[in-house]
């Protein structure tokens, strides 16, 4: 069975400062990978996704990840964070074959930044 | 072009009651998928429905269903409602099964209390 491991529940970082949030993936095919943030009292809302093709995609506000097979790991980043960024991230796998239809998610990280 | 909506946003219900959700897609979207958030269990895929059909089911038991009308509006509902139903229920909508979906809208979630 599929599954996500996202190892920090919770980071801290100070703005402007970078941030990289890690997230491991077990899938026996080429996974569809995305990320989702959630402000607090809000839904989810895609950050960005990887199906196939160029290991580094670019997403909104700034973040990127890349994709990484042989590390099986798909890792958000962002060169210089902001204060508005401070929100859950979650890093999920698409279990349906490419529909994005049911997802797996991680566990998700907590993101506090400090002014 | 308006988002996912979900009535209610926040409900209190009691041990053994029943509860009725609603999401309303975004227009043309015709899959629904229904997701469970909790801070022990995180993110939990419910089902997908899809053109008034359940095409994938989460591990719930029996008293979580669902259904979707011919407008793609969609329902869940829980029945003898338990403590541990206390949740955030994230409904998605997505173009999945009309073309490659690639991503999921979330809307911002009915929050249930049970006492």
């Amino acid at each position: 069975a599929q599954s996500v491991t996202q190892p920090d529940i919770h980071i801290t970082v100070s703005e402007g400062a970078s941030l990289e949030l890690r997230c491991n993936y077990s899938y026996g095919a080429t996974p569809y990978l995305f990320w989702y943030v959630q402000s607090p009292g809000q839904g989810l809302q895609l950050l960005l996704k990887y199906f196939s093709g160029d290991t580094l995609v670019q997403g909104i506000k700034g973040f990127e990840a890349e994709f990484k097979r042989s590390q099986s790991s798909f890792n958000l980043r962002k060169p210089s964070v902001h204060w508005s960024d401070a929100a859950e991230y979650f890093c999920a796998v698409d279990s349906n074959t490419g529909t994005a239809s049911k997802l797996t998610f991680g566990t998700g990280t907590r993101l506090q930044v400090t002014l | 072009k308006a988002g996912v909506t979900q009535t209610p946003r926040y409900l209190i219900k009691t041990r053994g009651q029943q509860v009725t959700l609603s999401c309303s897609p975004i227009s043309g979207h015709r899959s629904v998928s229904w997701y469970q958030q909790t801070p022990g269990q995180g993110l939990q895929f419910l089902f997908e429905y899809f053109s008034e059909t359940q095409r994938n089911k989460g591990n719930f038991p029996g008293r979580f269903s669902g259904r979707q009308f011919s407008n793609s509006r969609s329902e869940m509902n829980v029945s003898t409602l338990e403590l541990g139903d206390s949740a955030l229920y994230l409904c998605a909508s997505s173009t999945a099964g009309t073309g490659w979906a690639g991503e999921l809208f979330f809307g911002e979630g009915s929050r249930l209390t049970v006492l």
